[in-house]
């Protein structure tokens, strides 16, 4: 099965600095690759995904990357505030292109 | 529905007894999802129904969990001779099928065994 691992486990930056969280997983077949978000409290949302055949996507002050052949993608949050404080998952699929195996999860703190 | 929806939200329950948790899929969505987060925890995987197929039940962690899917629609889990082990939000979601289907998770339920 898909083994999934996320580095940090936990982040601290100041207000407008750069985070960034790597997950890397062990099925080469796997070709998507979401993260979520999660608030203290509140459920998991999907913040952004990229499939295997990009590179890299952008959404506003979020990014991923991947890099298919050392397998792990991602997370760039660029301008950090308050509010990108949570819990944050990836979730690669599985090579049965069925359920997502989540990380471990990075807890990110951003201090004003 | 306009969401996925679960309930009840908060669920005790003494030790041995049973429960079931009950989970409302957006409408449309033919795949839905059970997981299990436990306090600071990730989500770990229990069980996927996916149109008519069989289920994939590989998460479940033991046999007193089960779960069923009728009519394509709503799902129930049920825990049975509850554990204080067992204890955790117990999260439910649903997508389209297809590979690059992202999950919207409904907003769970808290089980709490004393």
């Amino acid at each position: 099965g898909e083994n999934v691992e996320q580095h940090p486990s936990t982040l601290s930056v100041q207000e407008g600095d750069s985070a960034v969280i790597k997950c890397t997983y062990s099925d080469s077949a796997s070709n998507y690759f979401p993260w979520y978000k999660q608030e203290l409290g509140k459920r998991p949302q999907l913040i952004i995904d990229i499939r295997s055949n990009v590179g890299e996507k952008k959404d506003q002050r979020i990014a991923v990357t991947l890099n298919k052949t050392a397998k792990h993608f991602s997370l760039h949050i660029t301008e950090t505030q308050p509010e990108d404080s949570a819990v944050y998952f990836c979730a690669p699929r599985d090579n049965q292109g069925g359920k997502l195996i989540f990380g471990q999860g990075t807890e990110l703190s951003v201090k004003p | 529905g306009a969401g996925v929806s679960q309930s009840p939200s908060n669920k005790v329950t003494e030790k041995g007894k049973d429960v079931e948790l009950r989970c409302d899929p957006i409408s449309g969505h033919t795949a839905l999802y059970w997981y299990r987060q436990s306090l600071g925890q990730g989500l770990e995987f229990l069980i996927y129904f996916q149109g008519n197929s069989a289920p994939d039940k590989s998460g479940l962690p033991s046999d007193r969990f089960s779960a069923e899917r009728t009519g394509g629609s709503v799902s129930t889990l049920t825990i049975q001779r509850t554990q204080q082990e067992d204890s955790a939000v117990y999260l439910c979601a649903s997508s389209l099928i297809g590979s690059f289907a992202g999950y919207t998770f409904g907003s769970g339920t808290r089980l709490t065994v004393v």
